[in-house]
């Protein structure tokens, strides 16, 4: 069974300071994976990383993958009370006949409290 | 514009009665999915439909029934046996079952269920 543990479950920075958050993964057949972010109703998809993308960054955002460890990171910089969310992380499998099936088995997410 | 509409936002029932969530997409996505999200646990898989008229069970499927006649439409019912039905439910879509490159899944802004 595949499986993603998050941590730290919940973190409170003040604006301005750098966080971390981690994501480690079992899965069989590792194709993607995906970090999203959740203020109140819909996730938004932020990065996808695979064995040919192993990097991404965006603005403030960024995330690596250690396929080595099976695990990832996202690292927020310089935060603003706009990056309080619940951050999930999530993995795809590759699927029949090497196909990717969106499948995907997320963690619990880390909840981040960005104080003013 | 493209995206998922979910409805009611809100949904209060009594126990034993059975309940329909709707879910709509405009993206001609092939796939659909049903994710329930409990404090603590992450979102968890329920049903998922790869093609219309073809679905399959997710993780936590008992207690739940889904049908997809429409490409576009998922509609979610939580039965009366399901014992746990409060929840946040949330539906996405996405390209299914996808040879080459990726695409994230496109979530939409749930419905919250209230059994008493």
């Amino acid at each position: 069974e595949d499986k993603v543990v998050q941590s730290p479950l919940s973190l409170v920075v003040h604006e301005g300071d750098t966080v971390t958050l981690n994501c480690s993964y079992e899965v069989t057949n590792f194709r993607s994976l995906l970090w999203y972010k959740q203020e109140k109703k819909a996730p938004t998809f932020l990065f996808m990383l695979t064995s040919s993308g192993i990097e991404k960054k965006s603005g403030r955002l960024s995330s690596i993958l250690d396929k080595k460890e099976l695990s990832s990171i996202l690292n927020i910089t310089a935060t603003q009370t706009g990056d309080s969310a619940i951050y999930l992380c999530a993995v795809e499998p590759f699927g029949i006949g090497g196909f990717g099936n969106e499948k995907l088995t997320f963690g619990t997410g880390t909840r981040l409290t960005i104080i003013p | 514009d493209g995206g998922i509409t979910q409805s009611p936002k809100y949904l209060f029932r009594k126990e034993g009665q059975n309940v329909t969530l709707s879910c709509e997409q405009n993206l001609n996505h092939d796939a659909m999915y049903w994710y329930r999200q409990d404090p603590g646990q992450g979102l968890r898989l329920i049903y998922y439909s790869q093609i219309v008229n073809d679905f399959q069970k997710g993780d936590i499927a008992e207690g739940y029934s889904v049908s997809r006649e429409k490409k576009e439409s998922f509609p979610l019912t939580v039965t009366s046996a399901q014992k746990n039905p409060t929840a946040f439910y949330l539906c996405a879509s996405g390209q299914g079952l996808i040879a080459f490159g990726h695409s994230p899944l496109h979530f939409g802004n749930g419905t919250r269920l209230t059994v008493t």
